[in-house]
């Protein structure tokens, strides 16, 4: 079974800094997706970022990008010149190949952009 | 395009009560899943229906249960209520294509309490 793991529970950043979030994960596959959600605090889920794990370029949406280390089993996202509306909290996400859309999900990190 | 709907937003139920929750994808998506959200245990995948099927179901008990009908609106049930049943039930959507088939988009949720 895979799992995911965010060691950062609670996080912050001034706003116009740059932050990164860890994401680290254990799976026996070989090709896989990851992703990054945002749920702000009126709770929809919203996409952030995807990467495909046998890309090995690092996926990059405007201010979002991320550091995905496969060996390492890592998947950081940093967020350039963060905005308030970046506050919410984070979701690191794992869907195998052959697991249809299953989603397994970090324990989330809380991040909190201060003016 | 619209998003995904979820009825009702939020819903109080006693112990022992049944309740059936409903989603409606993006137009066009035919994969529909569900996940719980709780404090305690984070969000956790429950399954996923794609076109009418059960492709995909998560490690919880028999009282939850779920289907899909043609058009892709899918439903979610649980018998027999537990006051740990009260959570966030998100539903998610995609398009279930082989390309696109992990990228999901999700509804703002319902809202269960257990009395």
């Amino acid at each position: 079974a895979q799992t995911v793991t965010q060691s950062q529970p609670e996080m912050s950043v001034q706003e116009a800094e740059t932050v990164t979030l860890s994401c680290t994960y254990d799976t026996s596959e070989n090709n896989y997706y990851l992703f990054w959600y945002k749920q702000p605090p009126s709770r929809q889920m919203i996409l952030v970022i995807r990467q495909e794990a046998y890309k090995q370029q690092n996926a990059t949406e405007n201010r979002f990008s991320v550091n995905f280390q496969k060996a390492a089993k890592s998947f950081s996202l940093k967020i350039s010149d963060s905005q308030l509306g970046d506050t919410a909290m984070y979701f690191c996400a794992f869907s195998g190949d052959n697991a249809g859309n299953m989603l397994t999900f970090g324990g989330g990190t809380r991040l909190m952009v201060k003016p | 395009k619209a998003g995904v709907t979820q009825t009702p937003r939020y819903l109080i139920k006693t112990r022992g009560q049944q309740v059936t929750l409903s989603c409606s994808p993006i137009s066009g998506h035919r994969s529909v899943s569900w996940y719980q959200q709780t404090p305690g245990q984070g969000l956790q995948f429950l399954f996923e229906y794609f076109s009418e099927t059960q492709r995909n179901k998560g490690n919880f008990p028999g009282r939850f249960s779920g289907r899909q009908f043609s058009n892709s609106r899918s439903e979610m049930n649980v018998s027999t209520l537990e006051l740990g049943d009260s959570a966030l039930y998100l539903c998610a959507s995609s398009l279930g294509t082989s390309r696109y088939r992990n990228e999901q988009f999700f509804g703002p949720g319902t809202r269960l309490t257990v009395l």
